[in-house]
């Protein structure tokens, strides 16, 4: 089976532009999570998605914004990049919503996104 | 509030060493605990977690850690280190019906050596 899937693997943008970055949850997973890793830092926890409804969010500004798809694939969009937006972005799932299952995130290897 | 605190970005041990990495947290509910490896380039897999019950957890990988309230520390263990072990270690923490919402440290590199 196939697990978290992501797209773009990496990518180049330059300060002002707009980035979307995709995810696939695994099959029968309804929950998906983003998080942030800066270089040399833990990840951090930007959005969850559940059934299509935000459950959750992080302390990021509002030029960072998420979608849960009927299919329960997300993107996560970035305006108004800078600098600072460079990072691994991960994407997780879950089967469930809080704890009512293993309570594992399932993590996908990352959109590598680095801001010129 | 939640947070964990790593002690040591790095970790050196021999091969066939102990391997210990330190994790205290901080959390005003009860808390949830895992510890996630992450090899270059790659994503996060899950090593353990601890929620309820058995204070003892066992991993995958023969990595085992003890959550100890009193101490509020979740240390991650291994009898006997490997090379396929060298990869970056995470603690974190979640409050339940808060799965998705990990707070996690800042990492532990652990190098293992001949």
């Amino acid at each position: 089976d196939a697990g978290v899937t992501q797209s773009p693997t990496h990518l180049i943008k330059t300060r002002g532009q707009h980035v979307t970055l995709r995810c696939s949850p695994i099959s029968g997973h309804k929950s998906v999570s983003w998080y942030q890793q800066v270089l040399g830092q833990g990840p951090q926890f930007i959005f969850q998605y559940y059934e299509k409804e935000e459950r959750g969010r992080g302390n990021f500004p509002d030029r960072f914004s998420a979608r849960q798809f009927p299919n329960y694939s997300s993107e996560l969009n970035v305006n108004a990049l800078l600098l600072g937006d460079s990072a691994l972005y991960l994407c997780a799932s879950s089967s469930n919503f809080g704890f009512a299952n293993t309570g594992e995130l399932f993590f996908g290897e990352g959109s590598r996104l680095t801001v010129l | 509030a939640q947070s964990v605190t790593q002690l040591g970005s790095h970790v050196s041990v021999s091969e066939g060493a102990l391997v210990l990495l330190r994790c205290n947290y901080s959390s005003s509910v009860p808390p949830y605990l895992f510890w996630y490896v992450q090899y270059p380039n790659q994503g996060l897999q899950l090593l353990l977690k601890y929620t309820t019950g058995a204070t003892l957890v066992k991993g995958i990988n023969g990595f085992e850690a003890e959550f100890k309230k009193s101490e509020t520390s979740f240390h991650l263990t291994k009898p006997s280190a490997h090379m396929s072990d060298a990869a970056e270690y995470f603690c974190a923490v979640s409050a339940a019906g808060t799965a998705s919402k990990l707070t996690f440290g800042t990492g532990t590199r652990l190098q293992v050596t001949l």
